[in-house]
């Protein structure tokens, strides 16, 4: 049975950089999907941040897109955020999930239980 | 960006109960919905996607309907469990956006 777990720091200093960690297990992340990043706030309710393909091909929200990136380490079934110049606003629940396309939809069938992160000096 | 209105932003049910929540999107987009239920610190989890498929697992008391702009998510004899709050997803264009959420409450 396939899952996602994020990992990483739950606490960022104002201007620093969030990272963290999605770990694909119980099955290969080589597969035909999406993996990406959602986040899920008080303030601005559930965002979708962006998303990578196993090639390396990514899709960024355009609203965050100059402070994202997203990456992929094949070999450790992982894929990565990074968010730079973070503020007070980005505190939030990080969830890594699937996206799984079809020939009528595509959707998100799998997601991780989510990790904190808090912005704060 | 698709804005996506949920409604209501809460209500209050019994078990047993039928309750129906509404999703209308700022543009018509086929039927490219999905409805989530999330739970604190639990995994969220897909229970409709492309407006009316239910995804497998979820128990039939869930089910969706609608196309173009206007969407609902419809649980019949509500348990205990499904307390929770409950989200619209638009994948007909990016950036995938999601409805404000309804709380369903005791």
């Amino acid at each position: 049975q396939v899952q996602v777990q994020e990992s990483g720091p739950g606490l960022v200093k104002p201007s620093g950089t969030l990272s963290l960690t999605c770990t694909v297990s119980g099955g290969s992340i080589s597969t035909s999907n999406w993996w990406s990043w959602v986040r899920q706030s008080p303030g601005k309710g559930l965002e979708w941040i962006g998303e990578i393909y196993h090639s390396g091909s990514t899709n960024y929200n355009p609203s965050l897109k100059s402070r994202v990136t997203i990456s992929v380490d094949k070999s450790n079934n992982q894929f990565f955020l990074k968010l730079n110049s973070v503020t007070a606003a980005d505190t939030a629940i990080y969830y890594c999930a699937r996206r799984t396309v079809t020939l009528r939809n595509w959707y998100f069938n799998l997601w991780g239980r989510g990790t904190l992160v808090t912005v704060s000096s | 960006d698709i804005q996506m209105t949920q409604s209501p932003s809460s209500l209050s049910a019994s078990v047993g109960d039928r309750v129906s929540i509404t999703c209308r999107a700022s543009q018509t987009m086929s039927s490219f919905i999905n409805w989530y239920q999330f739970k604190p610190g639990k995994a969220p989890r897909l229970l409709i996607h492309a407006a009316s498929s239910l995804e497998s697992g979820v128990p039939i008391r869930f089910s969706g309907s609608g196309s173009g702009t206007d969407f609902i998510l419809i649980i019949n004899d509500l348990q205990r469990e499904d307390f929770a709050t409950y989200y619209c997803q638009q994948t007909y264009s990016e950036p995938w956006t999601f409805g404000q959420g309804t709380k369903v409450e005791i």
